[in-house]
């Protein structure tokens, strides 16, 4: 199956700092890959849709200044929290598709960051 | 309404029980369902799509009710190994293509 990678597998910072989360689809190029984040016990919540060459869609509640994404090229995607804050600290995944959606296909999963800010 | 809902869980069985676990959605204009599998601490992966007449992949039968938006995920002589957590994923689609999430519920098959 396709292959989504993600950098780093788990970061601790500081509050106040910056955190840069890149997602990588290894074997195929995604037009189109999504952002999500899990808190314990929770489902995973759709942060944001990231389309190659344009402006993130953001999802309502999340915060487009705070959660900088770029998605720069077929096959990177980066995330970044801004500012980061203890609340903040959560399973951040990431998602790729072959096709944008146009096929209804399902996406394929980052092994995920675990972001723990202090 | 939640978008996506489930059995709240945990369901503890034996191994070689049946588990049933139930979804219902609240999107009636939804178009793709899939079950997923999430380990601890690690990401969703696939376990298997859900259509109108029934997908059967070994020891798993899905099976998708649009009229009732009901969504179903059937485990016979579970493992230890089916122990994980079974995520039921509603996509909608068109211009607005995303994956959405239900809670999940929590499987631990014992010895």
């Amino acid at each position: 199956g396709a292959v989504v990678s993600q950098h780093p597998s788990r970061v601790i910072c500081k509050s106040g700092t910056s955190v840069k989360i890149e997602c990588r689809s290894l074997d195929f190029q995604a037009t189109t890959m999504f952002w999500y984040r899990q808190f314990p016990k929770q489902s995973l919540m759709l942060m944001a849709t990231s389309n190659e060459g344009s402006k993130a869609t953001y999802e309502q509640g999340v915060e487009k200044d705070k959660f900088l994404i770029n998605h720069a090229s077929l096959t990177l995607s980066t995330l970044t929290v801004t500012s980061a804050h203890p609340e903040d600290s959560s399973f951040y995944i990431c998602s790729a598709t072959r096709d944008g959606g146009r096929t209804q296909e399902t996406q394929y999963f980052g092994p995920g960051t675990r972001l723990l800010v202090l | 309404r939640k978008e996506v809902e489930q059995d709240p869980g945990p369901f503890n069985v034996p191994e070689g029980a049946t588990v049933a676990f139930n979804c219902t959605y609240s999107n009636s204009a939804s178009q793709s369902f899939f079950w997923y599998r999430q380990d601890c601490r690690k990401e969703p992966k696939l376990l298997m799509s859900v259509y109108s007449s029934g997908n059967e992949d070994g020891r798993f039968t899905a099976q998708l009710n649009r009229a009732s938006q009901y969504i179903s995920l059937l485990i016979r002589d579970s493992k230890l190994s089916d122990s994980a957590t079974y995520l039921c994923v509603v996509v909608s689609g068109g211009s607005n293509y995303k994956l959405t999430f239900g809670k999940g519920t929590l499987l631990t098959v014992n010895p």
